[in-house]
């Protein structure tokens, strides 16, 4: 799987968006984007994938660029319970294929 | 959305002694589920993929012999700690994938071990 580089933190205030970026320059074509985020001391949630048109859910939206060797995941409007660390990975979506964790963004959201 | 389940939540032993962690999908049946262990301050590290009916399949440098993962069916996989010792206190981690899904990998909420 490809590797990702994202900064090691990041400070939002509370109410603004959120901007997290994530480096992926050696993405394969059938390689997908995955974000995920941990909470402290809680198991890693799933917040949104794609491969190269931009998604958005109830949680997120997730922007890929047009070459898909970067990406932002964009919370519109962060609160202090998305304090966490945000994971970027880049995967096959191929059956049983376990996702491999890097060292992720440390969030802070104050007020 | 998807739930996994961990049993139990926190444990405490003492050395030498033997340690089994439950994950259990609770809406949703599961072919494959994986075990990561995560040390403080420290990203999650994957130890194995477990699929229904067949062996694990374990990660370079973990011992099989001391994690033993059972997967007896598309809901519950064990982990056990044999002979546990203060070096495998850590933050054990499940995951699962929905069956015939989006491949989507649903995580449990975690099992702290401490090892005395």
């Amino acid at each position: 799987d490809a590797k990702t580089t994202q900064p090691p933190s990041m400070d939002c205030a509370e109410g603004r968006a959120a901007n997290l970026p994530c480096n992926h320059s050696t993405i394969s074509g059938n390689e997908y984007v995955y974000w995920y985020r941990q909470i402290h001391s809680q198991g890693p949630q799933y917040i949104i994938h794609g491969l190269k048109n931009n998604e958005t859910n109830e949680m997120a939206s997730l922007i890929i660029t047009e070459d898909r060797k970067s990406s932002t995941l964009i919370l519109p409007h962060a609160t202090l319970r998305d304090t966490a660390v945000y994971y970027c990975i880049v995967r096959v979506m191929q059956a049983g294929t376990a996702l491999i964790f890097g060292k992720g963004t440390t969030l802070s959201v104050s007020s | 959305g998807a739930v996994v389940s961990q049993h139990p939540s926190w444990v405490i032993c003492k050395s030498g002694t033997s340690v089994k962690i439950e994950c259990r999908s609770l809406d949703f049946q599961a072919t494959t589920m994986f075990w990561y262990r995560q040390f403080p301050k420290q990203s999650l590290m994957l130890m194995a993929t477990s699929n229904e009916g067949s062996k694990a399949t374990y990660e370079q440098g973990v011992e099989k012999d001391k994690f033993l993962i059972n997967h007896a069916s598309l809901t519950l996989s064990t982990l056990t700690v044999t002979s546990a010792h203060p070096e495998d206190s850590s933050f054990y981690i499940c995951s699962a994938i929905l069956a015939g899904g989006t491949d989507t990998q649903y995580f449990g909420p975690g099992t702290r071990l401490t090892v005395l």
